[in-house]
């Protein structure tokens, strides 16, 4: 079993729909859960952060995190074909030091 | 700009010879840290700095990788006697808290 599990996708929506984003991880005790965007041939870039169980919206982004299920999400809303690329999940654990457990990434793809 | 910034960002080199690379994370940032990202993966842990000490280094990562952090500040990833399966993009983050923040990353083929 992987550490931190994404569907690869694609995943294609229309334009201004709502973009769901999922990620499950195995480690229980992790404390920190990230998303980044990636462009193609470019870095990630961090989008969202979310610590507690719940919500946290952040303009058209919604992460949503439980715990308990080892799940955590990003909606996107009233997504644009700018938002195509490729949504990273990262997961801070519960041992060692910061290093972040990235999952393999969801494409996504918003046609016009 | 006040990012992250990493040189070269693209190496060619021929199997066996040794690479380095390095980073200048966001100028208060105290962690640094080193990924490894191939295509269709997400980034993968290399290894971890707090000011110079290197606190954590993955297991998965050889004797032929080393990295330093002298002062503090900036930080050299060498790889030595490269091999084809070290092509990669090279990424360094740095962070004050939790919040990672990714340079442009240096793209190494290995030939």
């Amino acid at each position: 079993q992987k550490e931190v599990e994404q569907n690869s996708g694609p995943l294609s929506v229309p334009e201004g729909a709502i973009a769901s984003l999922n990620c499950t991880y195995s480690d229980r005790g992790s404390q920190s859960f990230f998303w980044y965007r990636q462009y193609s041939g470019k870095s990630p870039e961090l989008i969202m952060f979310i610590y507690s169980n719940g919500d946290k919206e952040d303009g058209r982004f919604t992460a949503q995190l439980n715990k308990a299920s080892q799940y955590v999400s990003l909606l996107i809303r009233d997504s644009q074909p700018s938002d195509s690329a490729t949504y990273l999940c990262a997961v801070r654990g519960s041992g060692g030091y910061n290093k972040l457990i990235f999952g393999a990434g969801t494409r996504l793809a918003v046609h016009p | 700009d006040t990012g992250v910034s990493q040189d070269p960002r693209h190496k060619i080199t021929k199997r066996g010879q040794n690479v380095t690379f390095r980073c200048d994370p966001i100028s208060e940032h105290n962690r640094l840290y080193w990924y490894r990202q191939t295509l269709g993966q997400g980034p993968e842990f290399l290894t971890y700095f707090q000011n110079e000490a290197q606190l954590e280094k993955s297991r998965l990562l050889s004797d032929r990788f080393s990295a330093e952090r002298p002062k503090g500040s900036f930080s050299t990833l060498e790889i030595q006697r490269t091999e084809q399966g070290d092509s990669a993009m090279y990424l360094c983050a740095s962070s004050l808290s939790d919040e990672q923040f990714f340079g442009p990353g240096t793209r190494l083929t290995v030939l």
